[in-house]
């Protein structure tokens, strides 16, 4: 297993257009989580999935951020007209479910988006 | 209220000297782990240690020790003998077990640059 895969490594965009994201997480973890980090801070939580199941969805992702994890595997991340400050690195993360409470999650390098 | 804060934006240190880099935290909940994470360039968030609420021993891993002091609601982060491929951001971050045994709130982390 070579870890936490994301894709693109980078992606430009003009405003206005939609961008997809992938995550494929490490294969024997259950929960996968997005979040974002904007330049000069650490990441902020986006959301997460326990398998399929969206189990949590910050304020942060607006109702032009949608996330799916269809089948429990892969999972992407899908923002909508995109504006300028959407800009950032969303990192994806995995982690076992009952892996005690000392773990950190496994992190992908990250999707880097400019908008312009 | 930030939940982490990092107080130092950037810091230089010289090779095989140690450093200590800060993180002082915010919760109501008595059950709580701290993380430290290091960011290389290339933009993956890589585990270095983890300090539980309840844990009385300060945790070391490696070249990595955690000085925890509950009182004063820090959790600094040592680096014995710097090592030139330490340069890199240093995120510290909490997860409240009680409330959300899944996200993590992360500070805005500290640059650090080991001179050689």
């Amino acid at each position: 297993d070579t870890g936490v895969s994301q894709n693109p490594r980078h992606k430009i965009t003009k405003r206005g257009q939609n961008v997809t994201f992938r995550c494929d997480p490490i294969s024997e973890h259950n929960r996968l989580y997005w979040y974002r980090q904007t330049l000069g801070q650490g990441p902020e939580f986006l959301t997460y999935f326990q398998n399929e199941a969206q189990l949590e969805k910050s304020r942060l992702l607006s109702d032009r951020f949608s996330a799916e994890r269809p089948k429990g595997s892969f999972s992407t991340l899908e923002i909508q007209r995109t504006e300028q400050g959407d800009s950032a690195m969303y990192l994806c993360a995995s982690s076992l479910q009952g892996a005690g409470a000392n773990y950190g999650y496994t992190f992908g390098s990250g999707t880097r988006l400019t908008v312009v | 209220a930030q939940k982490i804060t990092q107080t130092q934006p950037g810091m230089f240190v010289q090779e095989k000297e140690a450093v200590t880099l800060d993180c002082t935290y915010d919760t109501s909940d008595q059950s709580y782990g701290l993380f430290w994470y290091k960011q290389p360039s290339s933009g993956e968030m890589i585990f270095l240690i983890y300090q539980g609420s309840y844990d009385e021993q300060n945790a070391t891993e490696g070249r990595y020790s955690l000085n925890f002091q509950k009182a004063r609601k820090s959790a600094n982060l040592v680096i014995s003998a710097s090592q030139l491929g330490d340069s890199a951001m240093y995120f510290c971050a909490m997860r409240e077990v009680n409330y959300n045994f899944n996200k993590f709130y992360f500070g805005s982390g500290t640059k650090l640059n080991v001179k050689p």
